[in-house]
């Protein structure tokens, strides 16, 4: 079974500053999706960036990229400049080649500090 | 932006009553999803739904859920006899095929069982 872990809790970091959020995986496919959500405090899934396992180009959004490291079965998320607003609970998540589920991390809570 | 919009945002049940939660996903999806996030844990799949039959369900999906597509908008999810441990913000998502391959979520419906 696809497995998704997240090591951190909890992570903090200064307003206009650099922060990485991290998240393995356990996964025997060879094509799959990965995914990082936000969740604010209004609770609804925010899509914040989703790679391609056959990609080996990280993906970036603005000032939000990944790190993918398909041998390590790693897949971390770099905020930059952090916002107040980037405040939230950030899941990791995995969904293999059919799409038919998708599997979560237990989320980092990430603080922003003015 | 096209949207999946999820009512109502908040249901309020005695325990062991049926309550039905309603999604309509965006318009052009193929596949739809349940996901149940009990308050301060991680984001559960509950089923996978595409041309009109479940594709996929994890082991949280007993017999007293089911899942239904009444029309050609809304996907809706029924719990027959609600229990305590169903409290939970309840998430559906759609999913195109094709372009994105993501899943976008609704805002979630929050239940509460008495």
């Amino acid at each position: 079974a696809q497995t998704v872990t997240q090591s951190q809790p909890e992570m903090s970091v200064q307003e206009a500053e650099t922060v990485t959020l991290s998240c393995t995986y356990d996964t025997s496919e060879s094509d799959y999706y990965l995914f990082w959500y936000k969740q604010p405090p209004s609770r609804q899934m925010i899509l914040v960036i989703r790679q391609e396992a056959y990609k080996q180009q990280n993906a970036t959004e603005n000032r939000f990229s990944v790190n993918f490291q398909k041998a390590a079965k790693s897949f971390s998320l770099k905020i930059s400049d952090s916002q107040l607003g980037d405040a939230a609970m950030y899941f990791c998540a995995y969904s293999g080649p059919n799409n038919n589920d998708m599997r979560f991390g237990a989320g980092t809570r990430l603080t922003v500090k003015p | 932006e096209p949207e999946v919009t999820q009512t109502p945002s908040h249901q309020v049940t005695q325990m062991g009553q049926e309550v039905i939660l309603r999604c309509v996903p965006i318009s052009n999806h193929l596949y739809f999803y349940w996901y149940r996030q009990i308050l301060g844990q991680k984001v559960e799949f509950l089923v996978s739904f595409y041309n009109n039959e479940i594709s996929e369900k994890s082991e949280i999906f007993d017999d007293q859920f089911s899942v239904e597509r009444p029309d050609g908008s809304n996907f809706t999810l029924k719990i027959r006899s609600t229990k305590l441990e169903d409290s939970a913000m309840y998430f559906c998502a759609s999913l195109a095929v094709g372009s994105t391959d993501t899943q976008y979520f609704g805002p979630g419906t929050r239940l509460t069982v008495l």
